[in-house]
């Protein structure tokens, strides 16, 4: 069974500054997706990134982006230039791929992460 | 705002009652997931539907009855529930293809069970 762990249940950072949030994850897959979803104080779950374990760069979005480590089953997400607006909590996620019809999510527990003024 | 919508925002209910969560997506997807988020823990996969069949059943306790009539709507019905059911309930969709692996998630419905 794969399983999801994020090590940091809370972490601050000052405005315009960056942040790392740290993942690992277990899997005996070598084909997968990780994700990482953003929930803000709104509840809705908004992706922010998406990796596939077969690609060997990692993935960037403007001011977001990974390290990913698959030997090390590593999966941490990099905020650059942080704003208030990132405020939230941090879900990382796991989806083996060729899920087929149930494309079914593991998640961790989050990280809340609050960007101070 | 990724176009899936969840109703009730909020619910309260006692556990002899019987009330429904609603979801509706229009983005096109033809899979449509409920999840249930409690504090401190890991979503938890609860039901998944492709083409409005059934494909995932998480092992959910028989007070929780989902339904899907349409690609478009998701319904999850509630009776007799516990304290311990009280969370918040995520809806999400995906698409076909090579976009499959991307759930869209609606706000959630915040049910707490008196």
């Amino acid at each position: 069974a794969q399983t999801v762990t994020q090590s940091q249940p809370e972490m601050s950072v000052q405005e315009a500054e960056t942040v790392t949030l740290s993942c690992t994850y277990d899997t005996s897959e070598n084909n997968y997706y990780l994700f990482w979803y953003k929930q803000p104080p709104s509840r809705q779950m908004i992706l922010v990134i998406r990796q596939e374990a077969y690609k060997q760069q990692n993935a960037t979005e403007n001011r977001f982006s990974v390290n990913f480590q698959k030997a090390a089953k590593s999966f941490s997400l990099k905020i650059s230039d942080s704003q208030l607006g990132d405020t939230a909590m941090y879900f990382c996620a796991f989806m083996k791929h060729g899920s087929g019809a149930t494309n079914k999510l593991i998640f961790g527990t989050g990280t809340l992460l609050a960007v101070q003024p | 705002e990724t176009g899936v919508t969840q109703t009730p925002r909020h619910l309260v209910m006692g556990m002899t009652n019987k009330k429904s969560l609603k979801c509706e997506q229009h983005l096109g997807h033809n899979a449509m997931y409920w999840y249930k988020q409690s504090a401190k823990k890991p979503l938890e996969l609860m039901f998944v539907y492709n083409f409005k069949e059934q494909t995932e059943n998480n092992s959910v306790p028989s007070r929780f009855s989902p339904e899907c009539p349409n690609s478009s709507h998701l319904f999850l019905h509630l009776h007799t529930l516990q304290p311990e059911d009280s969370a918040l309930y995520l809806c999400a969709s995906s698409p076909r293809g090579q976009g499959a692996n991307i759930q869209y998630f609606g706000a959630g419905t915040r049910l707490s069970v008196l």
